[in-house]
């Protein structure tokens, strides 16, 4: 069964900390995304990546950072969490015109 | 960029009975991809159905169908025979292939199923 596996479902973290947020998946995809979902503001795209050791902003790369060293893992990295950076984080890859697959997601909360 | 809009943020269905999700975008490209994600309590989002711009026929799998209207640049998901595991955040999903490949998500729609 193929699949995007995000490492930690619940993480908790203090404030400055530096955070690592892992996805892996298994189905040699091209591309991989990380998005933000809050409430009422839908999916927001952070980073995405079209291949390896590339990376590209979407709309609120701000306060993240990525890191895409092999195809099958894209790392997010909050380089000094904030509480505004309290959210849901998924992760999700696809091929060249595919849909998107997603990890089960991270319930990041920043004290 | 490309907006997707889902107009509805809630939406309810009683059990065995037709819903109707709707989504509209804009955008100025004539090749493109639609899709519709369920995103059930539990959280994982999952593919729903899909729909290529160039295709004039409407998607379906099984209990789930799309119209798709492209000069309208329209598409509802039409779920029949509701069922109580229907219940869910509903998302439209455009996707272009000309800018990055990126993905445009709507804000959602709330399905509750009454039984």
């Amino acid at each position: 069964d193929v699949k995007v596996t995000q490492s930690s479902r619940y993480l908790v973290k203090r404030t400055g900390e530096k955070v690592f947020l892992e996805c892996v998946q298994d189905m040699d995809h091209e591309n991989m995304f990380w998005y933000r979902q809050d409430p009422g503001l839908g999916l927001r795209l952070i980073y995405f990546s079209y291949d390896v050791k590339m990376k590209e902003k979407g709309d609120i790369p701000e306060g993240y950072s990525v890191s895409r060293e092999k195809k099958e893992r894209f790392s997010l990295i909050l380089e000094s969490a904030s509480t505004n950076q309290t959210s849901m984080y998924l992760c999700a890859s696809s091929l060249l015109r595919g849909p998107l697959l997603f990890g089960q997601g991270t319930r990041l909360t920043v004290v | 960029a490309q907006t997707v809009t889902q107009s509805q943020p809630e939406m309810s269905v009683q059990e065995a009975e037709t819903v109707t999700l709707s989504c509209t975008y804009d955008t100025s490209e004539s090749d493109y991809y639609l899709f519709w994600y369920k995103q059930p309590p539990s959280r994982q989002m999952i593919l729903v159905i899909r729909q290529e711009a160039y295709k004039q026929q409407n998607a379906t799998e099984n209990r789930f169908s799309v119209n798709f209207q492209k000069a309208a640049k329209s598409f509802s998901l039409k779920i029949s025979d509701s069922q109580l595991g229907d219940a869910a955040m509903y998302f439209c999903a455009y996707r272009s292939p000309l800018t990055g490949n990126q993905f445009y998500f709507g804000t959602g729609t709330s399905l509750t199923v009454i039984p």
